[in-house]
């Protein structure tokens, strides 16, 4: 069963407005979750964090909300750019300090110019 | 600095080779990963090492064979593969810490014939 769910498997935004991806989870274990941007044939490219004590983390374009009681986040880009579009991967933490890392399937972002 | 490099970018085998594919960090990083990722899919963790030591194995085939040498480096050396095998072999590693981040590098895709 998929503890780590992105149900959009495509998202398609058009340039200076915002992209909102979502991801739920179900194990309440999870104490860290992490977005990760990738290209084809690339690795993952770590874009921005977040701790379970914590609702919300920014950095630059980039914010992710976390809510614990729907156990559900979601990472807010704004403005999105053409160079935005990516595969985004959402991700939560378990097995504590050894950090293994549970994958959603991913959306992919379209951003139109 | 956070690379991870993987090498070789891409590797063509036979069901009957022998080869290796290799993975370094230079980043002080005491925990590194062997992930498999297919297309459109999420990566799947292989192994784990911390400390040199391999903590997790993932319930993956013998014909897969991890190595740790040193703190830098990991291995993964491969035998006998079936043409399902086939995919984008990632290498990970972190510091240790709970809410360390795992720091992904390009990848080795491989093609079994």
């Amino acid at each position: 069963d998929q503890q780590v769910k992105q149900n959009s498997p495509s998202l398609s935004v058009q340039e200076g407005r915002i992209s909102i991806l979502n991801c739920d989870y179900t194990n309440s274990m999870f104490d860290y979750f992490l977005w990760y941007k990738k290209y084809p044939a690339e690795g993952p490219t770590f874009l921005i964090s977040i701790s379970s004590i914590k609702d919300k983390n920014e950095d630059g374009r980039f914010t992710v909300f976390l809510n614990k009681s729907a156990k559900h986040l979601s990472l807010h880009i704004v403005p999105s750019q053409p160079g935005d579009s990516a595969v985004y991967f959402c991700a939560a933490n378990y097995g504590g300090s050894q950090g293994n890392l549970i994958f959603g399937k991913g959306t992919k972002l379209s951003v139109k110019p | 600095d956070t690379e991870v490099i993987q090498t070789p970018k891409h590797l063509v085998m036979g069901m009957t080779n022998k080869k290796s594919l290799k993975c370094e960090q230079h980043m002080g990083h005491r925990a590194m990963y062997w992930y498999k990722q297919k297309a459109k899919k999420p990566p799947e963790l292989m192994f784990v090492y911390s400390y040199e030591k391999l903590s997790i194995n993932e319930s993956v085939p013998s014909r897969f064979s991890p190595e740790c040498p040193n703190s830098s480096l990991l291995n993964l050396h491969l035998h006998a593969l079936q043409p399902e095998d086939s995919a984008l072999y990632l290498c990970a590693s972190k510091r240790t810490g709970e809410t360390d981040t795992q720091y992904f590098g390009p990848g080795t895709r491989l093609t079994v014939l």
